[in-house]
């Protein structure tokens, strides 16, 4: 079973850069299938794709956010890596990584990290 | 303001039944595959329908996700006190190049 564990601080200036990393177990990242997910989800708010990542280094980005945020991984160490740029207040959220089949016309997450609350403030 | 439109709340008594509507667009819904999300509160959303309407081993047939058109609708019969939850739709948007979700509905069980 494929288990996901975000990390990272949980406290970030303002128009500083927010970086997470997602480690994986139970499943090698670079085994390909499936696209490797950040989604947020702000406080009492519902879920926003942030972007993925395949084990090729492909990435696609929610257009929103696409000016800040890069995803990287590291299939070495089985991990993927999430940065968001010049933080505000509305960066404040929990950080989700999520495992997606690599299919057409789905975006369907099967496997989630127990997140990880960013909160933006000095 | 989310791509997919769910109604943000609804109940029903045990026992009874309930849907829960997502409404989208063709570029969403209407020409890619819809999943549903259950979140118990302070834990992460959890996978109970893919593909508009196959359930993963460990979602109870009680849960069943139907789709016409530009909308999708997740069932449940016999609602059971612990089906208390926030439930999302969720799918591709082609035009967005985006994976996009409704804005979520809270189920209470009465």
């Amino acid at each position: 079973q494929v288990q996901l564990q975000e990390s990272g601080p949980g406290l970030v200036k303002p128009s500083q850069t927010l970086s997470l990393t997602c480690n994986v177990s139970g499943g090698s990242i670079s085994s390909g299938g499936y696209y490797w997910n950040w989604i947020r989800q702000h406080p009492g708010k519902g879920l926003e794709w942030i972007g993925y990542i395949y084990y090729s280094g492909y990435t696609s980005y929610n257009p929103s956010l696409k000016s800040r945020v890069t995803i990287s991984v590291d299939t070495s160490e089985n991990h993927l890596s999430l940065k968001v740029t010049s933080v505000t207040a509305a960066d404040t959220a929990v950080y989700y990584c999520a495992r997606q089949r690599a299919a057409l016309r789905r975006a369907e997450f099967d496997n989630w990290g127990q997140g990880a609350l960013v909160t933006v403030s000095s | 303001q989310s791509v997919l439109t769910q109604p943000p709340s609804v109940s029903a008594a045990p026992g009874q039944n309930v849907t829960i509507s997502c409404s989208g667009s063709s570029s969403n819904i209407g020409n890619n595959y819809v999943s549903w999300y259950r979140q118990l509160p302070g834990t992460a959303p959890k996978l109970l329908i893919y593909d508009d309407h196959q359930r993963p081993s460990g979602t109870p047939d009680r849960f069943s996700g139907s789709k016409s058109g530009t909308s999708a609708t997740l069932g449940i019969t016999g609602l059971q006190t612990g089906d208390e939850a926030d439930y999302y739709c969720g799918t591709w948007d082609g035009s967005l190049s985006a994976g996009v979700f409704g804005g979520g509905t809270k189920l209470t069980v009465l």
